[in-house]
């Protein structure tokens, strides 16, 4: 089992649709989540972070985290073309400050007009 | 706040070859991470430094890769002798030594340097 499982897609959702990315992780012991977007060609760009159960909203993009089901996901609202890029879960294996980031492998997001 | 800095922007060389990368991290950045990237996978942890010593090098092929950090700035990452499977990006990150569930987790990164091994 991997550590971090997306969905590879590509995911594909018409302008002005909810996108909704998904990510499992194995390690109970993550403490903090992360997504990242990276267009094609570029590094990844931070979107958003979560260390709490529960929903946290920012702009267009809301992270919801179930530590019990190990389970987070992105949504985005009001998908633009501009958000079609690779998305990356990251997750901080090991509670300390030297926990190591492991990544999904991305997921595809395609917005169309 | 000027980012992560990354040279060369591309590399191609030949297989057995030797090449080495270069980061300079966000200043006041006491974490310094390389990743490699394969095409169509997420970024893989080769290194981390926490100043100028090794935190985590678990997933760093040692028999051909080295790594490090002088002075707990600037890093050098270096492949002797390059393979076909080197051929990646090799992205260079940092972030601020935080105690976990803060912002200052956040790992920031750089462009990144497309490395092709012929």
């Amino acid at each position: 089992q991997k550590e971090v499982e997306q969905n590879s897609g590509p995911l594909s959702v018409p302008e002005g649709a909810i996108a909704s990315l998904n990510c499992t992780y194995s390690d109970r012991g993550s403490q903090s989540f992360f997504w990242y977007r990276q267009y094609s060609g570029k590094s990844p760009e931070l979107i958003m972070f979560i260390y709490s159960n529960g929903d946290k909203e920012d702009g267009r993009f809301t992270a919801q985290l179930n530590k019990a089901s190990q389970y987070v996901s992105l949504l985005i609202r009001d998908s633009q073309p501009s958000d079609s890029a690779t998305y990356l879960c990251a997750v901080k294996i090991g509670g300390t400050s030297y926990g190591k980031l492991t990544f999904g492998q991305g997921t595809i997001l395609t917005v169309h007009p | 706040e000027a980012g992560v800095a990354q040279s060369p922007r591309y590399k191609i060389i030949e297989k057995r070859q030797s090449v080495a990368f270069w980061c300079n991290p966000i200043s006041g950045h006491a974490t310094l991470y390389w990743y490699q990237q394969i095409l169509g996978q997420g970024p893989k942890l080769l290194i981390q430094f926490q100043n100028n010593g090794v935190v985590d090098d678990s997933q760093l092929p040692k028999d051909r890769f080295s790594a490090e950090r002088l002075k707990g700035v600037d890093s050098t990452l270096k492949i002797q002798p390059a393979k076909l499977e080197d051929s990646a990006v090799y992205l260079c990150a940092s972030s601020f030594p935080g105690s976990g569930g803060s912002s200052t987790d956040t790992q920031y990164f750089g462009p990144g340097t497309r490395l092709t091994v012929l």
